[in-house]
């Protein structure tokens, strides 16, 4: 199994709503990553989780949340976003202790944030 | 600041021809470099990578040259493919590390039968 699955693929939610994105991996990585990309703009960093552990936060604002409650899932939780937080958000997750430097992405989830 | 920057969002060639597709960075500091290639409606996919210590590395049709003096390095893809249609993302860390890989914004590839 290669594969990163993301749910939900398309996600719309009020700025007063409370929804979680969330991210799977069965490749045995130790790292797991959020990424937040908007329309032709390149991926930026939100969080990286090493060994279920939170080792950076890119300074995102507190109304995401991350969580990885073990080594294959990682969460975002989302609330009182605004809209301009509309974007696609990506998990990725990577061996740690390769040197291969090779990201494995999921699909990504579409947020609207109306 | 952008330290990978893609300054083509697009790119046009006929089947059969060479894609080249091109990419800058500002950080000195970066030591791998890599390309993904994004096809709509799935993630990014690893396609090849170099290390600073080369500068070019082949895997079938596509080939990634590495200039440091220059801080450019570019994917070459011959022939190209209608296949190969989708968007071209370059990335770079700093002693691979994965926890601070940085992306240009990409360039969509479109290959014409």
């Amino acid at each position: 199994d290669t594969e990163v699955t993301q749910t939900p693929k398309h996600l719309v939610m009020g700025m007063t709503n409370k929804k979680s994105l969330k991210c799977e991996q069965h490749m045995g990585h130790r790292a797991m990553y959020w990424y937040k990309q908007k329309a032709k703009k390149p991926p930026e960093l939100m969080f990286v989780y090493s060994y279920e552990k939170l080792s950076i936060n890119e300074s995102v604002p507190s109304r995401f949340s991350p969580e990885c409650p073990n080594s294959s899932l990682l969460n975002l939780h989302l609330h009182a976003l605004q809209p301009e937080d509309s974007a696609l958000y990506l998990c990725a997750s990577s061996p740690l202790g390769r040197n291969t430097g090779e990201l494995f992405f999921g699909e990504g989830s579409r947020l609207t944030v109306l | 600041d952008q330290q990978v920057k893609q300054n083509s969002p697009s790119l046009s060639v006929q089947e059969g021809r060479i894609s080249i597709l091109n990419c800058d960075y500002t950080n000195s500091m970066f030591d791998y470099f890599l390309w993904y290639k994004k096809y709509p409606a799935e993630g990014p996919t690893f396609l090849i990578s170099i290390s600073s210590i080369k500068d070019k590395n082949e895997d079938g049709r596509f080939t990634v040259f590495l200039n440091k003096s220059a801080k450019h390095l570019s994917l070459h893809i011959v022939p190209s493919q209608p296949g190969d249609s989708a968007v071209y993302f370059c990335a770079a860390s700093e002693g691979n590390n994965n926890n601070d890989m940085r992306f240009g914004a990409g360039t969509r590839l479109t290959v014409k039968p």
